[in-house]
């Protein structure tokens, strides 16, 4: 199975300033036909997760621009720039390369 | 709009089986994949496996082969998940989620499965 891994696992941010979450893939997500199959989620308290980010850098529908995703094939980051109050939650990268799809174990962003 | 509505809470106890349910609306349920998702209590994410609702067609993570059996009614938009022979360790929250291209937008609410004597 594909191991993704986090970090950091939690992060504390003052509103406004932005932060950066990273994931390691243990296997290229790069398919040969020029797509990297990461994707970023936001799982708010007591809530499903949604989708963010979709092929390493792509917004998804309705998701602010301050989110934006970027990487190489096995290193990816997600940005959050001007973080707000609606941002606190757990960040899960995933790739949807192979089977088992799987995903990284979360980081938490708290706010300062 | 899309939704899929899960079936409530269940406490089962250990060895037996429970059946939860994921209904589909505001699309043509049988156009799209559904997935089912694990979470354990404070835990990350475990993609189970998928149906595709049109040919019954489904793809299982290896490790829940022979734990859980996929299944859907067209009739109803309905998809559901069987677990079986339940231990301590299938106690978490379980998700349906719709695939398509971009990816898992679409979530359930999630069911709270516990295993408890």
């Amino acid at each position: 199975d594909i191991v993704m891994t986090q970090a950091p696992l939690s992060v504390s941010v003052t509103p406004g300033e932005s932060a950066s979450i990273s994931c390691r893939s243990s296997k290229s997500l790069l398919h040969s036909n020029g797509i990297t199959y990461v994707y970023w989620y936001l799982q708010k308290p007591g809530k499903s997760p949604q989708l963010l980010i979709y092929r390493m850098s792509n917004l998804a529908s309705g998701v602010p621009d301050r989110f934006s995703g970027s990487g190489s094939e096995t290193d990816f980051t997600l940005k959050i720039s001007r973080v707000e109050a609606e941002d606190v939650g757990i960040y899960y990268c995933g790739q949807l390369l192979e089977n088992p799809y799987t995903f990284g174990a979360g980081t938490k962003l708290e706010l300062k | 709009q899309v939704k899929l509505l899960q079936s409530g809470a269940a406490l089962v106890k250990p060895g037996a089986s429970v059946k939860m349910s994921c209904k589909a609306s505001g699309y043509t349920f049988t156009d799209y994949w559904v997935s089912w998702v694990k979470q354990s209590h404070g835990k990350s994410l475990e993609w189970i496996g998928e149906i595709y609702p049109n040919s019954g067609a489904t793809n299982f993570n290896e490790k829940f082969k022979g734990k859980a059996t996929l299944t859907v009614d067209k009739s109803t938009s309905t998809a559901y998940m069987e677990l079986s022979r339940l231990t301590s360790e299938d106690s978490a929250i379980y998700y349906c989620t719709r695939w398509e291209l971009p990816g898992y937008r679409y979530w359930g609410q999630g069911v709270m499965v516990t295993v408890s004597s």
